[in-house]
């Protein structure tokens, strides 16, 4: 499965929009990019998916150039309770994938 | 709706002892796996199981061992527990590998 590299950390205004940019140079044809966000003491929870292009829920949204080697979820409009890690993951559809999670981008939010 | 469920919730073993973690979902899921994730770090996938009757290696395997009872369980056993095991063990299901997973609340396990 591609690597992905992404910040370690990002620091951010309440009501600010965040980028966060992932890298994953060696995306195959048929893998998905997804992304989790992580709050202290709890799981990873499910953000958003996308193939190519642009996907958008009510939470974030997600933007994939053609080449597919990035990619980058936006968060509208933080605040504080968005302070989280967000984890980039590439998940390869079709065969057993093992669903393996980086280091993340820690996002501080403040006032 | 109870999603994925562990237990326990905390645990302090001594060095060598032995214990299973228990992981459950309702959700009708294929696949589920373990993960560890020490204080400051990401997760590590330590087993999973892409479906009922299959279980595979992850990113940390040695030191545990794993079983797929049936297609709503799937426990993670340490046969001889280690300080290095110290960690917060998370449980997780999806439909399939590439679908949304569900994460249970964590073990929060302590190695004396």
């Amino acid at each position: 499965l591609a690597k992905t590299t992404q910040p370690i950390s990002m620091d951010s205004y309440e009501g600010q929009e965040v980028n966060i940019t992932c890298s994953h140079n060696n995306i195959a044809t048929n893998d998905y990019i997804t992304w989790y966000q992580q709050f202290p003491s709890q799981g990873p929870r499910f953000i958003i998916q996308g193939y190519k292009t642009k996907v958008t829920n009510e939470v974030a949204s997600l933007f994939i150039p053609a080449d597919r080697k990035s990619s980058t979820l936006s968060l509208p409009r933080v605040s504080l309770s968005d302070t989280a890690v967000y984890y980039c993951l590439v998940v390869r559809t079709g065969t057993a994938s093992k669903l393996t999670f980086g280091t993340g981008t820690r996002l501080q939010v403040t006032l | 709706n109870a999603g994925v469920t562990q237990t326990p919730k905390f645990q302090v073993l001594k060095t060598g002892q032995s214990m299973t973690l228990q992981c459950a979902q309702d959700m009708n899921h294929n696949s589920m796996y373990w993960y560890r994730q020490d204080p400051g770090m990401g997760l590590r996938l330590i087993y999973y199981s892409a479906s009922e009757g299959t279980t595979d290696k992850g990113e940390v395997p040695n030191g545990y061992n794993v079983s797929r009872l049936n297609k709503r369980e799937f426990s993670l056993r340490l046969e001889s527990a280690a300080p290095s095991q110290t960690s917060v063990y998370f449980c997780a299901s999806s439909e399939y590998q590439n679908t949304e997973a569900f994460f249970g609340q964590g073990t929060r396990l302590t190695v004396v």
